[in-house]
């Protein structure tokens, strides 16, 4: 079952600007995690944010997490037209938190 | 380093043909290791996860079925495929729910 949901399903931006995605879930969490998807390919891991963090750095990545409201979001600066993909957020829960659940993705457009 | 290999990359088998899906991970030992199934313009679906040898944990009924032989091999098979059984099949590791997931570049399986 899908638990985490992002929003929007597609974005479109020029180059330079600022990219912002929402990810919603439902259950209480672990941690969250945030994917990167080329078209075709398989999935890369951006970055883990664990339940008792608010706000993470990685590069030209920030992500936030609010537990109280069950969302996260996702913010690449200066976008380039390589950040062209969909992108994934996916949720860590229960013991032992051997499954990943993972949202529909955003579509990010860059346009040079 | 950890490297995580998956292959074919394409196949398109007929209706009622089995299926053998191979991903094998190299540089790590007693990984966590799944298979995702990703429909067209679609989230991922856990299909299977296995934390050690023989261990397979099942999280959709189907006509699919996943056996880990050694270690760091994981196979995923259909004795008759069925049309719906066509997507995106990805193979992952990971050394547990708080850590990130490596894909393999997937295969793109198609049932005519």
């Amino acid at each position: 079952s899908q638990q985490g949901e992002e929003d929007p399903q597609a974005l479109s931006i020029q180059e330079g600007e600022n990219a912002t995605m929402n990810c919603s879930y439902k259950t209480s969490i672990n941690n969250l995690q945030w994917y990167r998807q080329n078209s075709g390919r398989g999935l890369v891991h951006l970055i883990l944010i664990r339940s008792n963090e608010r706000e993470k750095h990685s590069g030209r990545l920030r992500v936030t997490l609010d537990t109280s409201k069950k969302s996260s979001s996702l913010l690449i600066t200066a976008s380039r037209a390589a950040d062209t993909a969909s992108y994934f957020c996916a949720t860590a829960s229960g013991a032992g938190s051997y499954q990943l659940t993972f949202g529909k993705g955003t579509k990010l457009s860059v346009i040079p | 380093s950890q490297t995580i290999h998956q292959w074919p990359a394409t196949l398109v088998q007929p209706v009622g043909s089995p299926l053998s899906l191979e991903c094998t991970v190299e540089g790590t030992s007693n990984p966590n290791l799944y298979w995702y199934r990703q429909a067209a313009g679609r989230g991922l679906q856990l299909l299977f996860y296995s934390v050690g040898i023989g261990q397979i944990s099942s999280e959709v009924p189907q006509n699919l079925s996943a056996s880990r032989p050694q270690d760091r091999q994981f196979i995923l098979s259909s004795k008759k495929l069925l049309l719906s059984d066509s997507g995106f099949y990805l193979c992952a590791w990971s050394w547990g729910g708080t850590y990130g997931y490596t894909f393999g570049s997937g295969t793109r399986l198609t049932v005519v």
